[in-house]
């Protein structure tokens, strides 16, 4: 059963916390993505990568931080820098260079303790 | 950098009637204008693309339509059922790997039965 998958579905943050969001992708897609979604906002690019071992900074990735050490994980760590977290974390892979669609995953729901 | 608007941010029918969302965008070098369907806590699916080198797409109920010289695209659904019900995004990408992927704030769709 191929897809994109992220862990866990919901997370709580407590005061100057780090915490990992999980993403996991068996379609051997080679570009990952994490995107941040407010409350009727558009979805805000925060960290992608093309390829392991690699990955750029997207408009919005203060106070967050990625590893691309295998090619189907991308985690995501929101550290104590982020002062506001509460958010709906998005994951999303394309398969190849040239290919624009995006595949996302069921997203992890951040909440402030 | 490119801006994406999108309207109506709600929109209420009347189950078999249509439904009209529109996108404006602002970056003449975007070629690449995918719709997102999200239901309540999942993440967004793909429903429909388009590419700047055509002027209308069509699969089944929907459709999109895009107008390059003004700017704009818009997504047509046609004979809404109360499955239609969710929050659909717009988004504009000038290619490569989708890292200048811009969404539009989303659109919530209520079909009343």
């Amino acid at each position: 059963d191929g897809g994109i998958t992220q862990s866990p579905k919901y997370l709580f943050r407590k005061e100057g916390q780090n915490v990992t969001l999980s993403c996991e992708q068996n379609l051997n897609h080679d570009a990952m993505y994490w995107y941040r979604q407010d409350p009727g906002q558009g979805l805000r690019l925060i960290y992608y990568s093309q390829i392991v071992n690699d990955f750029q900074k997207g408009d919005i990735a203060e106070g967050y931080s990625v590893s691309r050490e295998k090619k189907e994980s991308f985690p995501l760590t929101v550290t104590s820098a982020q002062k506001n977290p509460t958010a709906f974390y998005l994951c999303a892979s394309i398969p190849r260079a040239g290919m624009e669609t995006q595949y996302f995953g069921p997203g992890t729901r951040l909440l402030v303790l | 950098g490119e801006n994406v608007e999108q309207h109506p941010s709600t929109l209420s029918v009347q189950e078999g009637d249509s439904a009209v969302i529109k996108c404006t965008y602002s970056d003449s070098a975007s070629n690449y204008f995918p719709w997102y369907k999200q239901e309540l806590g999942k993440g967004p699916q793909l429903i429909i693309d388009i590419r700047s080198n055509v002027g209308e797409k069509k699969d089944q109920r929907i459709a999109v339509t895009l107008n390059k010289t003004a700017k704009h695209f818009s997504l047509h659904i046609t004979e809404t059922q109360p499955e239609d019900s969710a929050v659909y995004f717009c988004a504009a990408s000038k290619g490569n790997y989708g890292q200048n992927f811009v969404f539009g704030p989303g659109t919530r769709l209520s079909v009343l039965p």
